[in-house]
């Protein structure tokens, strides 16, 4: 089974601080996505990547960047956290040949105070 | 632009109702559609796609390019059913996927 694992279940970081939410896939996936989860409006995609050091912002990017260096890694980085970045946050991963199935982490709860 | 809308954030039914989540899409290619589930303290998983016309745990979603929907049914519903549910559209060449806003079943005894 593909496993997608992100660092931290529960994150509280203070206003203005620089934030960096980790995730790790251990199938050798191209394809990896960060997604926040918010009530009311599902899922939206911030950014993705095709392959490493490849990235293109999704339909939310502002105020979040990434980093790919490694395939198995997929970095989000809040470059200065603000409240209205409180959110659940899913990492997926998947390959492209996979009948577009992704797998997801088990996400991290950031609390910005 | 691509868009996935499900009218319902909150669904209740009794168990042994059938259960009816409605998706509907807005897309100008060729649409590949499916629904993912998360159950309480799990990850979000998949429950079914399109494309390969399946049946789990009961579900089945048939996709109506008349109606632009992917509406999921299933005949029966079991307390297990309780959970959050996402139709999802893929884009850019399935690339890409666009969720809709979730709808939240709840299965009453």
């Amino acid at each position: 089974d593909v496993k997608v694992t992100q660092s931290s279940r529960y994150l509280v970081k203070r206003t203005g601080e620089k934030v960096f939410l980790e995730c790790v896939q251990d199938m050798d996936h191209e394809n990896m996505f960060w997604y926040r989860q918010d009530p009311g409006l599902g899922l939206r995609l911030i950014y993705f990547s095709y392959d490493v050091k490849m990235k293109e912002k999704g339909d939310i990017p502002e105020g979040y960047s990434v980093s790919r260096e490694k395939k198995e890694r997929f970095s989000l980085i809040l470059e200065s956290a603000s409240t209205n970045q409180t959110s659940m946050y899913l990492c997926a991963s998947r390959s492209p040949g996979d009948n577009y199935g992704y797998t997801f982490g088990s996400g991290t709860r950031l609390t910005v105070v | 632009a691509q868009r996935v809308t499900q009218p319902e954030k909150l669904l209740s039914v009794f168990k042994g109702a059938p259960v009816e989540l409605k998706c509907n899409y807005s897309y100008s290619g060729s649409p590949e559609l499916f629904w993912y589930v998360q159950y309480s303290r799990q990850r979000l998983q998949l429950l079914l796609r399109h494309i390969s016309r399946e049946s789990i745990k009961g579900f089945t979603a048939d996709l109506n390019k008349g109606e632009t929907s992917f509406h999921l049914k299933k005949p029966f519903a079991q307390e297990e059913d309780s959970a959050m549910y996402y139709c999802a559209l893929a884009i850019q060449g399935a690339q890409k996927l666009v969720f809709g806003q979730g709808t939240r079943l709840t299965i009453n005894p």
